[in-house]
């Protein structure tokens, strides 16, 4: 079945790179999502990407997809403590379901 | 646009007893879903809704739990009677996914959640 696998926890320091991964198992995986959510509130859509694509940028964010391995990454330049807080990482299936397939979260814990 | 209501925040309640979580989503989004998050099992997928129509339901645990989406700005996730293990974060997220022609983005927007605890 449909599948998204994350690893669970992810510690830097603050100013440096972060880089977060994910693998999937859908092929027909249209677009893949990276969601954030901080303490005590719902996800946030921080990015995304169309699997035509093999890298987004926007700020600090780069997201990278290898379609042949089904494996998608988030790299955040210059994490800062504010960047703490877990990271899903999403699909969405060809088909019209709309359903979204959530990994089970990377928590990102920033050191000062 | 406030985003994706939810209602209570917080929900206290002795097993045996009734709860009702209440979401307002986006206006003018046409697809609603319903989430539970634990830290066992993460995130799941309890039912969505699509035009206030139920289209999915295949991740409601068992019959205790019931939703209703009455009009397109009102959806409640019911769970009669309630246990320990129905405590979890409970989000509502909407979206509206656009031509499908164009296999459009589905960007859900999530409410900030109900936490239950039951005793």
């Amino acid at each position: 079945g449909e599948d998204v696998e994350q690893s669970l926890f992810l510690s830097v320091r603050e100013g440096d790179s972060s880089v977060i991964n994910c693998t999937y198992t859908d092929s027909s995986s249209t677009y893949l999502y990276w969601y954030k959510q901080e303490p005590g509130a719902g996800l946030q859509l921080l990015t995304y990407i169309f699997s035509n694509m093999d890298m987004k940028q926007d700020q600090r964010l780069t997201v990278l997809l290898n379609k042949k391995d089904k494996h998608l990454s988030l790299r955040i330049a210059d994490t800062q403590t504010g960047d703490s807080a877990i990271y899903f990482c999403a699909s969405v299936r060809r088909d019209s379901s709309y359903k979204l397939i959530f990994g089970s979260g990377t928590r990102l814990l920033v050191r000062p | 646009d406030a985003g994706v209501i939810q209602s209570p925040r917080h929900e206290v309640t002795e097993m045996g007893q009734e709860v009702t979580l209440r979401c307002k989503p986006i206006s003018g989004h046409d697809y609603l879903f319903w989430y539970r998050q634990t830290m066992m099992r993460g995130l799941e997928l309890l039912i969505y809704f699509n035009n206030n129509v139920p289209i999915d339901d295949s991740g409601m645990p068992e019959d205790r739990f019931s939703a209703k989406m009455p009009n397109a700005s009102f959806s409640t996730l019911k769970i009669q009677p309630s246990e320990p293990r129905d405590s979890a974060v409970y989000f509502c997220a909407s979206s509206s996914p656009g031509d499908r022609r164009l296999l459009a983005k589905n960007i859900q927007y999530f409410g900030a959640g109900t936490r239950l605890s039951v005793l």
